[in-house]
Protein backbone atom coordinates (compact mmCIF):
# COMPACT_ATOMS: atom_id res chain seq x y z
CA UNK A 1 0.00 0.00 0.00
CA UNK A 2 0.94 3.63 -0.17
CA UNK A 3 2.96 5.05 2.41
CA UNK A 4 5.52 8.08 3.41
CA UNK A 5 8.54 7.80 5.75
CA UNK A 6 9.92 10.61 7.09
CA UNK A 7 12.90 11.46 8.97
CA UNK A 8 12.19 11.27 12.57
CA UNK A 9 12.77 14.40 15.05
CA UNK A 10 12.85 16.42 16.94
CA UNK A 11 15.19 18.61 14.79
CA UNK A 12 17.22 21.60 16.85
CA UNK A 13 18.82 24.41 14.52
CA UNK A 14 20.05 27.90 14.79
CA UNK A 15 18.48 30.44 13.55
CA UNK A 16 19.50 31.19 9.76
CA UNK A 17 20.67 27.90 9.35
CA UNK A 18 19.79 25.79 6.25
CA UNK A 19 17.20 22.48 6.79
CA UNK A 20 16.52 19.83 5.30
CA UNK A 21 13.58 17.18 6.60
CA UNK A 22 13.92 14.42 4.41
CA UNK A 23 10.42 12.18 2.90
CA UNK A 24 10.27 9.16 0.84
CA UNK A 25 7.06 7.92 -0.48
CA UNK A 26 5.75 4.26 -1.78
CA UNK A 27 2.69 4.62 -4.53
CA UNK A 28 1.34 2.90 -6.73
CA UNK A 29 0.04 5.34 -8.90
CA UNK A 30 1.01 9.12 -9.53
CA UNK A 31 0.64 10.98 -6.27
CA UNK A 32 0.47 14.78 -5.35
CA UNK A 33 2.44 14.96 -2.36
CA UNK A 34 2.10 18.03 0.17
CA UNK A 35 4.51 19.89 3.31
CA UNK A 36 1.82 20.52 5.94
CA UNK A 37 3.05 22.65 8.78
CA UNK A 38 1.57 22.50 12.18
CA UNK A 39 2.46 25.70 14.69
CA UNK A 40 2.00 25.37 18.25
CA UNK A 41 -1.91 25.19 19.52
CA UNK A 42 -2.81 25.64 15.65
CA UNK A 43 -4.43 23.28 13.03
CA UNK A 44 -2.88 21.92 10.33
CA UNK A 45 -1.98 24.10 7.20
CA UNK A 46 -0.34 23.41 3.76
CA UNK A 47 3.05 24.66 3.25
CA UNK A 48 3.29 23.48 0.03
CA UNK A 49 2.34 21.05 -3.12
CA UNK A 50 3.18 19.20 -6.38
CA UNK A 51 1.69 17.45 -8.19
CA UNK A 52 3.82 15.83 -11.07
CA UNK A 53 7.30 14.61 -11.10
CA UNK A 54 9.86 17.62 -11.38
CA UNK A 55 7.53 19.95 -10.43
CA UNK A 56 8.91 22.44 -7.30
CA UNK A 57 6.61 23.12 -4.70
CA UNK A 58 7.84 26.57 -2.24
CA UNK A 59 5.82 28.76 -0.02
CA UNK A 60 7.87 31.17 2.87
CA UNK A 61 10.96 30.18 1.56
CA UNK A 62 10.56 26.22 1.73
CA UNK A 63 10.95 24.23 -1.62
CA UNK A 64 10.53 20.64 -1.72
CA UNK A 65 11.21 19.07 -5.62
CA UNK A 66 9.30 15.82 -6.51
CA UNK A 67 11.98 13.37 -7.68
CA UNK A 68 9.82 10.32 -9.15
CA UNK A 69 13.38 8.42 -9.72
CA UNK A 70 14.31 8.33 -6.24
CA UNK A 71 10.43 8.38 -4.88
CA UNK A 72 11.74 11.52 -2.84
CA UNK A 73 10.29 15.15 -1.50
CA UNK A 74 12.58 16.41 0.89
CA UNK A 75 11.52 19.78 2.59
CA UNK A 76 14.22 22.41 2.89
CA UNK A 77 15.21 26.23 3.63
CA UNK A 78 17.79 27.84 3.19
CA UNK A 79 17.76 29.92 6.20
CA UNK A 80 15.59 28.99 8.84
CA UNK A 81 13.32 31.48 11.57
CA UNK A 82 12.71 31.10 15.44
CA UNK A 83 9.01 31.52 13.88
CA UNK A 84 9.47 28.03 11.79
CA UNK A 85 9.33 26.41 14.76
CA UNK A 86 6.74 23.55 14.41
CA UNK A 87 6.13 20.10 13.26
CA UNK A 88 5.88 19.24 9.84
CA UNK A 89 4.49 16.33 7.96
CA UNK A 90 4.97 14.85 4.32
CA UNK A 91 1.78 13.30 2.66
CA UNK A 92 0.41 12.04 -0.29
CA UNK A 93 -2.45 11.84 -2.35
CA UNK A 94 -3.90 9.73 -4.88
CA UNK A 95 -6.77 10.47 -7.07
CA UNK A 96 -6.32 6.71 -9.26
CA UNK A 97 -7.22 3.42 -8.32
CA UNK A 98 -10.32 3.55 -6.64
CA UNK A 99 -8.86 5.93 -4.16
CA UNK A 100 -10.75 9.37 -3.05
CA UNK A 101 -7.96 11.13 -2.19
CA UNK A 102 -7.51 10.91 0.99
CA UNK A 103 -3.90 12.19 2.77
CA UNK A 104 -1.32 9.77 3.71
CA UNK A 105 0.92 11.16 6.14
CA UNK A 106 4.44 10.69 7.79
CA UNK A 107 4.73 10.60 11.32
CA UNK A 108 5.54 14.66 11.29
CA UNK A 109 8.82 16.12 12.33
CA UNK A 110 9.27 18.37 15.31
CA UNK A 111 11.50 21.38 14.21
CA UNK A 112 12.89 23.70 17.02
CA UNK A 113 14.75 26.84 16.05
CA UNK A 114 17.11 28.36 18.41
CA UNK A 115 17.84 32.37 18.06
CA UNK B 1 -13.91 33.65 4.84
CA UNK B 2 -14.62 31.44 7.43
CA UNK B 3 -12.14 28.31 7.44
CA UNK B 4 -13.04 24.77 9.08
CA UNK B 5 -14.28 24.93 12.27
CA UNK B 6 -14.68 22.01 14.74
CA UNK B 7 -16.38 21.81 18.12
CA UNK B 8 -15.64 20.75 20.94
CA UNK B 9 -11.94 21.35 20.74
CA UNK B 10 -11.45 19.39 23.68
CA UNK B 11 -13.78 16.29 25.44
CA UNK B 12 -12.66 14.35 28.35
CA UNK B 13 -14.94 11.08 28.18
CA UNK B 14 -15.10 8.34 31.19
CA UNK B 15 -14.60 4.74 28.84
CA UNK B 16 -18.03 3.79 27.98
CA UNK B 17 -19.44 6.92 26.63
CA UNK B 18 -20.58 8.16 23.58
CA UNK B 19 -19.43 11.27 22.02
CA UNK B 20 -20.26 13.19 19.10
CA UNK B 21 -17.81 15.27 17.60
CA UNK B 22 -18.79 18.03 14.88
CA UNK B 23 -17.24 19.58 11.82
CA UNK B 24 -18.41 22.94 10.21
CA UNK B 25 -16.61 23.01 7.02
CA UNK B 26 -15.66 25.90 4.30
CA UNK B 27 -18.87 26.77 2.52
CA UNK B 28 -19.44 25.36 -0.72
CA UNK B 29 -17.05 22.75 -0.55
CA UNK B 30 -18.18 19.38 -1.66
CA UNK B 31 -16.31 16.97 0.33
CA UNK B 32 -15.30 16.15 3.65
CA UNK B 33 -12.50 14.07 5.30
CA UNK B 34 -11.94 13.10 8.94
CA UNK B 35 -8.60 12.11 10.23
CA UNK B 36 -7.44 10.24 13.44
CA UNK B 37 -4.35 12.28 14.87
CA UNK B 38 -2.50 9.73 17.58
CA UNK B 39 0.13 11.49 19.96
CA UNK B 40 2.81 11.67 18.19
CA UNK B 41 1.71 10.68 14.78
CA UNK B 42 0.74 11.67 11.94
CA UNK B 43 -3.22 12.18 10.97
CA UNK B 44 -4.72 8.91 9.63
CA UNK B 45 -8.03 8.80 7.67
CA UNK B 46 -10.69 7.27 8.77
CA UNK B 47 -13.64 8.51 6.21
CA UNK B 48 -14.47 10.59 3.08
CA UNK B 49 -17.96 12.52 2.33
CA UNK B 50 -18.90 13.76 -1.00
CA UNK B 51 -21.74 15.93 -0.42
CA UNK B 52 -23.97 13.61 1.67
CA UNK B 53 -22.57 10.52 0.16
CA UNK B 54 -20.59 8.82 2.55
CA UNK B 55 -18.19 7.38 -0.01
CA UNK B 56 -15.48 5.72 1.45
CA UNK B 57 -15.09 4.50 5.05
CA UNK B 58 -12.18 2.13 5.22
CA UNK B 59 -10.42 4.01 7.93
CA UNK B 60 -13.13 3.60 10.42
CA UNK B 61 -11.11 1.35 13.13
CA UNK B 62 -14.17 -0.23 14.30
CA UNK B 63 -17.97 -0.12 14.14
CA UNK B 64 -18.19 1.96 17.49
CA UNK B 65 -17.31 4.74 15.22
CA UNK B 66 -19.95 5.97 12.62
CA UNK B 67 -20.22 9.59 10.81
CA UNK B 68 -22.65 11.39 8.87
CA UNK B 69 -23.18 14.49 6.92
CA UNK B 70 -27.06 14.25 6.10
CA UNK B 71 -27.72 17.67 4.23
CA UNK B 72 -24.04 18.09 3.08
CA UNK B 73 -22.83 20.64 5.00
CA UNK B 74 -21.92 19.94 8.87
CA UNK B 75 -20.60 16.38 9.79
CA UNK B 76 -20.72 14.66 13.10
CA UNK B 77 -18.41 11.72 14.62
CA UNK B 78 -19.81 9.43 17.24
CA UNK B 79 -17.86 7.19 18.41
CA UNK B 80 -19.99 4.84 20.98
CA UNK B 81 -19.23 3.15 24.36
CA UNK B 82 -15.61 4.91 24.08
CA UNK B 83 -12.51 3.02 24.90
CA UNK B 84 -9.03 4.67 26.11
CA UNK B 85 -7.25 3.89 22.61
CA UNK B 86 -9.82 6.07 20.89
CA UNK B 87 -7.63 9.05 22.67
CA UNK B 88 -6.44 11.01 20.43
CA UNK B 89 -7.54 14.28 18.81
CA UNK B 90 -9.69 13.88 15.60
CA UNK B 91 -9.10 16.42 12.47
CA UNK B 92 -11.84 17.44 9.83
CA UNK B 93 -11.03 18.85 6.39
CA UNK B 94 -12.98 19.85 3.88
CA UNK B 95 -12.07 20.71 -0.07
CA UNK B 96 -13.96 22.03 -2.70
CA UNK B 97 -14.52 19.60 -5.75
CA UNK B 98 -13.08 16.51 -6.76
CA UNK B 99 -10.92 16.15 -9.58
CA UNK B 100 -10.29 13.42 -11.94
CA UNK B 101 -6.23 12.96 -13.33
CA UNK B 102 -3.03 13.76 -11.45
CA UNK B 103 -5.11 17.02 -9.98
CA UNK B 104 -5.54 17.13 -6.37
CA UNK B 105 -7.62 19.64 -4.30
CA UNK B 106 -5.90 20.74 -1.05
CA UNK B 107 -7.30 19.97 1.71
CA UNK B 108 -7.99 22.66 4.07
CA UNK B 109 -8.38 21.69 8.15
CA UNK B 110 -10.53 22.55 11.19
CA UNK B 111 -8.10 22.72 14.63
CA UNK B 112 -9.47 19.31 15.73
CA UNK B 113 -11.13 17.79 18.58
CA UNK B 114 -8.56 16.56 21.48
CA UNK B 115 -10.46 13.82 23.19
CA UNK B 116 -9.32 12.51 26.03
CA UNK B 117 -10.91 8.79 27.50
CA UNK B 118 -10.31 7.98 31.15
Amino acid sequence: GNSVTQMEGPVTLSEEAFLTINCTYTATGYPSLFWYVQYPGEGLQLLLKATKADDKGSNKGFEATYRKETTSFHLEKGSVQVSDSAVYFCALSEMDGGSQGNLIFGKGTKLSVKP
Amino acid sequence: GAGVSQSPRYKVAKRGQDVALRCDPISGHVSLFWYQQALGQGPEFLTYFQNEAQLDKSGLPSDRFFAERPEGSVSTLKIQRTQQEDSAVYLCASSPERTSGIFTDTQYFGPGTRLTVL
